[in-house]
């Protein structure tokens, strides 16, 4: 069965700096990955996806992941933070042959100024 | 125009009650879902309905009843609330049935408190 491991539950950086989030999957075929961010009180709004072909995907509000089958992993990076990206960030996997998406546990994500 | 909405936002209710949480999408989706999200932001989904039919039933106690009076609609309701219900409940839905490979676009959350 597919799964999510999102290893990192809680991450502080400062404004400006860099951000990795990590994602690693479990699904023997090739995946279907998504990247959600939930903002505080909010639902969750889609980042970025991927399917298949370029392993390096741009998203919304400057997010891009790189897909690595050699790892399993799907993380998620941003050059430059800003205070308005402090909110949770959730990896899920989608199986082709089921309709059921599978989210890993979030990774909270604090900015400070 | 807001693409998923849900009501109540916030229902505070008494153990043993039954109540409802309704949700509404005006993207003209034909999949819908009820998601539950548990105190560790752990997220799950409940059911998924597509064009009102039932497709995505899982292992969730029978107090929780879906209905879908049509294919933009996607009502919860549950009886005999327990405190393990509180939770915050997401209302979700994709243009098609693929939700393992579409965009969900989700509402903003009911969070439900059962004292």
């Amino acid at each position: 069965a597919q799964s999510v491991t999102q290893p990192d539950i809680h991450i502080t950086v400062s404004e400006g700096a860099s951000l990795e989030l990590r994602c690693n999957y479990s699904y023997g075929a090739t995946p279907y990955l998504f990247w959600y961010v939930q903002s505080p009180g909010q639902g969750l709004q889609l980042l970025l996806k991927y399917f298949s072909g370029d392993t390096l995907v741009q998203g919304i509000k400057g997010f891009e992941a790189e897909f690595k089958r050699s790892q399993s992993s799907f993380n998620l990076r941003k050059p430059s933070v800003h205070w308005s990206d402090a909110a949770e960030y959730f990896c899920a996997v989608g199986a082709g042959n089921t309709d059921k998406l599978i989210f890993g546990t979030g990774t909270r994500l604090q900015v400070f100024p | 125009d807001t693409a998923v909405s849900q009501t109540p936002k916030y229902l505070v209710t008494q153990m043993g009650n039954d109540k409802s949480i309704k949700c509404e999408q005006n993207l003209g989706h034909d999949t819908m879902y009820w998601y539950k999200q548990d105190s560790k932001k752990f997220l799950k989904i409940m059911f998924s309905y597509n064009n009102k039919e039932l497709i995505i039933n899982e292992t969730v106690p029978n107090r929780f009843s879906p209905k879908s009076p049509d294919k933009a609609h996607l009502n919860l309701h549950i009886n005999s609330l327990e405190l393990g219900d509180s939770a915050v409940y997401f209302c979700a839905s994709s243009p098609r049935l693929a939700g393992a490979t579409d965009t969900q676009y989700f509402g903003p959350g009911t969070r439900l408190t059962v004292l």
